[in-house]
């Protein structure tokens, strides 16, 4: 049973690029999150996607953009990325209104 | 002031020793605790969800307290494999948002 999957595993960006992370859940989950977690801090939620809709939504201004797909796979877009953007983005997936979620390992993302 | 908030550590303790780590959160609305362990430069992993009755598994001990706000974690028995930092976490909202505290490293040393 294949758990969460995300890639790529790095990334190096310059400012003003935009990036796009991917994320497929774990086998029988339908909800997908996006954390940031810059370091040393803990993650900081994006947002959450079930049933192709934004549900909830974190501090994170518009330039975060994502999408699930009928698969539940989900994307996390960065638009004009800044310097502050460098950070592990964590995947996480659930079902339904369970309350335990499950992390993938991360992308890395540098902007320099 | 942060949702929720941990000494940062570092908790630097020989093996066999007993570590507490306490966290206190600021929404009173809030739902479900857990911590959840993590690795240098990988991704959280859940340790146990934590309850009012106080929960046990193997060497580690969770407590919750709604009235102060408080959440607690007890490891006995310390092993080097423990050495990691450990994130107090919990959710709100009909979603299950989670709210992370910046977590607790913990360095365990022969």
């Amino acid at each position: 049973d294949a758990g969460v999957t995300q890639s790529p595993t790095h990334l190096i960006k310059t400012r003003g690029q935009q990036v796009t992370l991917r994320c497929s859940p774990k086998s029988g989950h339908d909800t997908v999150s996006w954390y940031q977690q810059a370091l040393g801090q803990g993650p900081q939620f994006i947002f959450q996607y079930y049933e192709e809709e934004e549900r909830q939504r974190g501090n994170f201004p518009d330039r975060f953009s994502g999408h699930q797909f009928p698969n539940y796979s989900s994307e996390l877009n960065v638009n004009a990325l800044l310097l502050g953007d460098s950070a592990l983005y964590l995947c996480a997936s659930t079902q339904g209104w369970q309350n335990i979620q499950y992390f993938g390992a991360g992308t890395r993302l540098s902007v320099l | 002031r942060k949702e929720v908030e941990q000494d940062p550590g570092p908790f630097n303790v020989p093996e066999g020793a007993t570590v507490a780590f306490n966290c206190t959160y600021s929404n009173s609305a809030s739902q479900s605790f857990f911590w959840y362990r993590q690795d240098c430069r990988k991704e959280p992993k859940l340790l146990m969800s934590v309850y009012s009755s106080g929960n046990e598994d193997g060497r580690f001990t969770a407590q919750l307290n709604r009235a102060s706000q408080y959440i607690s974690l007890l490891i006995r028995d310390s092993k080097l494999s423990d050495s990691a930092t450990y994130l107090c976490v919990v959710s709100s909202g009909g979603y299950n948002k989670l709210i992370f505290g910046a977590g607790t490293r913990l360095a365990v040393h022969p």
